[in-house]
């Protein structure tokens, strides 16, 4: 069982706006100083790619399609006008106060319709 | 441009050890943390262990805590995994990883199979 919960699946049909989840608790996503949370996009066969760094920053070169947010215990990454290449596994990660220092979500696998 | 190479995967017996290597070029090695990070078959990725810039301090995933060993070398930019008393659900490609924020680099990872 992961740390951080993510839903297993999410769809949508191009050009419609989606938006994965992650839940964890107040020792790491809900953490009231760090703000530690990235998401991962991989494509089947290829190694992850960072979406999302520190809760809500969209390193150069991903698009502004992207973007991440965070309120409590749960932070959230909104794909907007999904493209068919958006089709992959969203996984979140969080560094946490326990002693285990970084935690990674289940993974969500997007379907563009 | 960045590259990171894991190396020293394969098919190794239950209970038997193996070492992973990654050699990083064309970034700042020894000023980040560095981590190891599996992905099982079909399954989704695993943190396993953390070392910090400068060798000093780890921390390990309870799954892996005290079977396996991070550890670094920054004369010769190198990361390695000293895993030990191997087990059939260790079977995972192995990622080596520089996960510091925007700061985020990725190798193309290497499959260990415990097997007998």
């Amino acid at each position: 069982q992961s740390a951080l919960t993510q839903p297993a699946s999410v769809s949508g049909s191009p050009g419609q706006s989606i938006t994965i989840s992650c839940t964890g608790t107040s020792s790491d996503v809900g953490h009231s100083i760090y703000n530690y949370v990235s998401w991962f996009q991989q494509h089947p066969g290829r190694a992850p790619k960072l979406m999302i760094s520190e809760v809500s920053n969209r390193p150069s070169g991903v698009s502004s399609r992207f973007s991440g947010s965070k309120s409590g215990n749960t932070a959230s990454l909104t794909i907007s006008g999904l493209q068919a290449e958006d089709e992959a596994d969203y996984y979140c990660s969080s560094y946490t106060t326990t002693s285990t220092l970084v935690v990674f979500g289940g993974g969500t696998k997007l379907t563009v319709l | 441009q960045v590259q990171l190479v894991e190396s020293g995967g394969g098919v190794v017996e239950p209970g038997r050890s193996l070492r992973l290597s990654c050699a990083a070029s064309a970034f700042s090695f020894s000023r980040n943390a560095m981590h190891w990070v599996r992905q099982a078959p079909g399954k989704g990725l695993e943190w396993l262990a953390v070392i910090s810039y400068d060798g000093s301090n780890n921390y390990y995933a309870d799954s892996v805590k005290g079977r396996f060993t991070i550890s670094r070398d920054n004369s010769k930019n190198t990361l390695d995994l000293q895993m030990n008393s191997l087990r059939a659900e260790d079977t995972a490609v192995y990622y080596c990883a520089c996960l510091e924020g925007a700061t985020n680099y990725w190798g193309r990872g290497t499959l260990v199979t415990v097997s007998s």
